[in-house]
């Protein structure tokens, strides 16, 4: 079965601090991870994923096959960045459908 | 570029009825995705359609339905609606796949929020 952990529920860190979202994932095959992100009153939409390895905005993520992590980092924070952030995970098999964590809440503090 | 559009934007419906939920694509994607977000569970997969064919499904039960139409756009059908079906229902569409292996991006619509009472 495919599944994704965001441990924490909200996240809250000064401007100019690190910041790391956690994301586990528990998936048998080859998986295919995201980050998507959605801002105060507009739509979900695609932050980064695993196979592109591009730094967006500034965040960074790394897969990491022995811990099954895919956690989100970027090493200062701004205040534009509060938003929910959310982990998924695909399978490489053509199923092509998304398996999401809950999301985690970053607010970030000026 | 217009996004992926959805309307109604909310929908008010009382247990038993039938509720019917619209979704346009992007221009030029063929696959249309449809995830239920009610709170405390989280973004589920519900269902997935491609060039008019249901091509995956998730574990919902069979009185959530949908289609998809000739222009790819798409409906979502929930009947006998149930309380706990009041959620914000997600389209999205992508590309449709390469062949590569590799999952399109889906890009997301605003949603339709749905309450039962």
């Amino acid at each position: 079965a495919q599944r994704v952990t965001q441990p924490e529920k909200l996240l809250s860190v000064f401007k100019g601090a690190p910041v790391e979202l956690k994301c586990n994932y528990s998936y048998s095959g080859s998986p295919e991870l995201f980050w998507y992100v959605q801002y105060s009153r507009q739509r979900l939409q695609l932050l980064l994923r695993h196979i592109s390895r591009e730094s967006i905005k500034g965040f960074t993520a790394d897969l990491n096959k022995g811990e099954t992590s895919f956690h989100l980092k970027k090493p200062f924070a701004q205040e534009e960045d509060s938003a929910m952030y959310y982990c998924a995970l695909s399978s490489r098999r053509g199923s092509e459908k998304l398996v999401f964590g809950k999301g985690t809440k970053l607010t970030v503090n000026p | 570029e217009a996004g992926v559009t959805q309307s109604p934007t909310h929908l008010i419906k009382t247990r038993g009825q039938q509720a019917t939920l619209r979704c346009s694509p992007i221009s030029g994607h063929t696959s249309v995705y449809w995830y239920q977000q009610a709170l405390g569970l989280g973004l589920q997969f519900l269902l997935w359609y491609d060039e008019g064919e249901e091509r995956n499904r998730g574990n919902f039960p069979p009185r959530f339905s949908g289609r998809q139409f000739p222009n790819y756009s798409s409906e979502l059908n929930v009947n006998a609606l149930e309380l706990e079906d009041s959620a914000l229902y997600l389209c999205a569409s992508s590309l449709e796949g390469s062949g590569t292996g590799y999952q399109e991006t889906q890009y997301f619509g605003p949603g339709t929020r749905l309450l039962v009472l």
